[in-house]
């Protein structure tokens, strides 16, 4: 069955690095867009980012442009996120999903936990 | 791409029908059909519920349907039951190539 699961998360001081990684399983990976999404504490949901099948494609959010990088491995069945210049409002569980049909977002992952403290 | 607006809270009693709107601009819900929800309980992995809004993915309840008008899209879920707690959250494709997600609605079974 489709499976994604993340990990990577953790505690980082403001303005360091991480980064996160989702494998993929139970369905032929290169053949979808995965997304990153975020939920920080008490708000709700915040796309991220995504990147197209091949990994040509990618965009990002404004709140994370020029600091986050979204990258696969299509050998490996595995998504990353690189992220960087971390500040508190980075400060979420990140989800990892799979893209399907009309931009929806049908498989996600039970969320890494990212805390940007000092 | 601001959030798209939903209303922060809405409840009803078991077996009512409630309706959840997703308010957003030209930008994305008023120019695609690419508009899903999803389904939240706190603590566990969101749900696909709508996609290309109104189409319901294998499995989920014809209790939830979906609908779209100008730039609001709206949930409407009939035959309210207590698993129906939850929050829920829409989301559109952007003219900019991005996606966006609702404010979220937490849904009450009073």
């Amino acid at each position: 069955q489709v499976k994604v699961v993340e990990s990577g998360g953790g505690l980082v001081k403001p303005r360091g690095s991480l980064r996160l990684s989702c494998a993929a399983s139970g369905f032929t990976f290169s053949d979808y867009s995965m997304i990153w999404i975020r939920q920080a504490p008490g708000k709700g949901l915040e796309w991220v980012s995504h990147i197209g099948g091949s990994g040509g494609a990618t965009n990002y959010a404004d709140s994370v442009k020029g600091r986050f990088s979204i990258s696969r491995d299509n050998a490996k069945n595995s998504l990353y996120l690189q992220m960087n210049s971390l500040t508190d409002e980075d400060t979420a569980v990140y989800y990892c999903a799979r893209g399907w049909r009309g931009g929806a977002f049908d498989y996600w992952g039970q969320g890494t936990p990212v805390t940007v403290s000092s | 791409h601001s959030a798209l607006t939903q209303p922060a809270s809405v409840s009803g009693s078991p077996g009512q029908s409630i309706t959840i709107s997703c308010t957003g601009a030209s930008s994305d819900v008023g120019t695609y059909n690419f508009v899903s929800w999803y389904q939240h309980h706190p603590g566990k992995v969101p749900k696909l519920i709508i996609y290309e809004v109104s189409d319901r993915p294998s499995g989920i309840s014809n209790r939830f349907s979906g609908s779209k008008s100008g730039n609001t899209a709206s949930l409407t879920i009939s035959g309210l039951q207590a698993e129906d707690e939850a929050d829920y959250y829409c989301s559109s494709y952007t003219t900019s190539g991005t996606y966006v997600f609702g404010t979220g609605t937490r849904v009450t079974v009073l």
